[in-house]
Parts: C-alpha cells; sequence; structure tokens
C-alpha cells in the first residue's frame, strides 16, 4: 500500500503551460518534502513545508501543505525546458526521522 | 550548505566481488544517513537507515549480510555490497539529515554496473 500517492505519474506539456502535480495521502505528516531529479542525479531538496496551509513559492513554482497536513501539490507556471525531470514528495511522521516517498512524476517540457 | 557527496559516482565491477561505496556530509554532522536504491524512471526504494555509532536498521527484505552498513562518524557512512551480482545492477544514493530535522539532503548517487 503506497502510503502517499502521487499523481500523475508522467506529464508532457509544451513549455510556457502550466502544470501542479498532487500528492495525497490518508496519513498525517509532520513535514513534507519536495525534490527534484534529474537522470543520473540524486535529488534536489526544492522546498519544506512545516505548518497545515503553508504556501511557498520558488520563482515559478508554488507549493502547498493540505490545512490538515494530509496533502501537497506543486504547481509550476510557465513551465520551461529546463524543468524537466522526476519530482518526488516525500512525508515524515512525528515518530520517526524515514521519509515517505511518492512514486514520482516525470516531466517533460518540450519547447 | 547541506552538502552530500558519494564516491565513486560510477563503478563496474564482475560478479562475486564487493564494492564500497562512501556517503560524506560536508558542512554538516549527520546524525542520520539513510541509503536507498532507485531503479529506471521510478522513486527511491529506501534500503537502510543508520544512526552514528550504532547498527543499522534494514528494511524488510534487505539482505543486511549482503548490504553492509558503517556509519562511523558523524560525516561518513559507507555501503559494501558484498559478493555482488548483476541483479545488484542500480543506482544506490544516500542521504543524510542532521539532528531534530525531517529534511534529507541526498548525495548525487553511484551507479553500480555488475558484470
Amino acid at each position: 500500500t503506497q502510503l502517499l500517492e502521487q499523481s500523475p505519474q508522467f506529464l508532457s506539456i509544451q513549455e510556457g503551460e502550466n502544470l501542479t502535480v498532487y500528492c495525497n495521502s490518508s496519513s498525517v505528516f509532520s513535514s513534507l518534502q519536495w525534490y527534484r531529479q534529474e537522470p543520473g542525479e540524486g535529488p534536489v531538496l526544492l522546498v519544506t513545508v512545516v505548518t497545515g496551509g503553508e504556501v511557498k513559492k520558488l520563482k515559478r513554482l508554488t507549493f502547498q501543505f493540505g490545512d490538515a497536513r494530509k496533502d501537497s501539490s506543486l504547481h509550476i507556471t510557465a513551465a520551461q525546458p529546463g524543468d524537466t525531470g522526476l519530482y518526488l514528495c516525500a512525508g515524515a511522521f512525528s515518530n520517526g526521522n524515514k521519509l515517505v516517498f511518492g512514486a514520482g512524476t516525470i516531466l517533460r517540457v518540450k519547447s | 550548505g547541506a552538502v552530500v557527496s558519494q564516491h565513486p559516482s560510477w563503478v563496474i565491477c564482475k560478479s562475486g566481488t564487493s564494492v564500497k561505496i562512501e556517503c560524506r556530509s560536508l558542512d554538516f554532522q549527520a546524525t542520520t544517513m539513510f541509503w536507498y536504491r532507485q531503479f529506471p524512471k521510478q522513486s527511491l526504494m529506501l534500503m537502510a537507515t543508520s544512526n552514528e555509532g550504532s547498527k543499522a536498521t534494514y528494511e524488510q527484505g534487505v539482505e543486511k549480510d549482503k548490504f553492509l552498513i558503517n556509519h562511523a562518524s558523524l560525516t561518513l557512512s559507507t555501503l559494501t555490497v558484498t559478493s555482488a551480482h548483476p541483479e545488484d545492477s542500480s543506482f544506490y544514493i544516500c542521504s543524510a539529515s542532521s539532528q531534530n530535522t525531517d529534511t534529507q539532503y541526498f548525495g548525487p548517487g553511484t551507479r553500480l554496473t555488475v558484470l
């Protein structure tokens, strides 16, 4: 059973389009991280959200943590080819330090 | 800050040999390090969690005698794949976190190919 459902699994869009990636769970997380990974490299941390309802912005990327801390979304505005990569959400529980990862979203932005 | 390095970045070995992969936190003390395995276009699969100075905790299905983990200091953890076989070929990634934080910082990964 996947504790953190991530969707969509694949996304191929044109440059300039907007997109949203979702991560949902029935579990409450103490925090949730978003990572971006390029082929042959390790995941790079984009953001950590901690407070329910929190919204963080990183240039064209907007991250939101659900009020109940069970879900999160990543919205990219005016996607660029450089945004291409594997996006991973990962949730942490308050009683441990392991992360639960979503299945990942492969994003391809075509120019 | 929060830089994690891995060495080697790639390794090719013969079946039956052992391979050691190093993971270092360069600018912070990593009380906990994690080792993951990743298959192409898939998410990360946690293999084990190691805390400095204590034995690693392995995930279900991961052979502790095959994947030896040592976390001897607050900046270094090693993963040794013993008697490697072609099915062990994969992308191995480590991560590190400091005390009282959930955030993990990942190394660049090691591509292991066993012939």
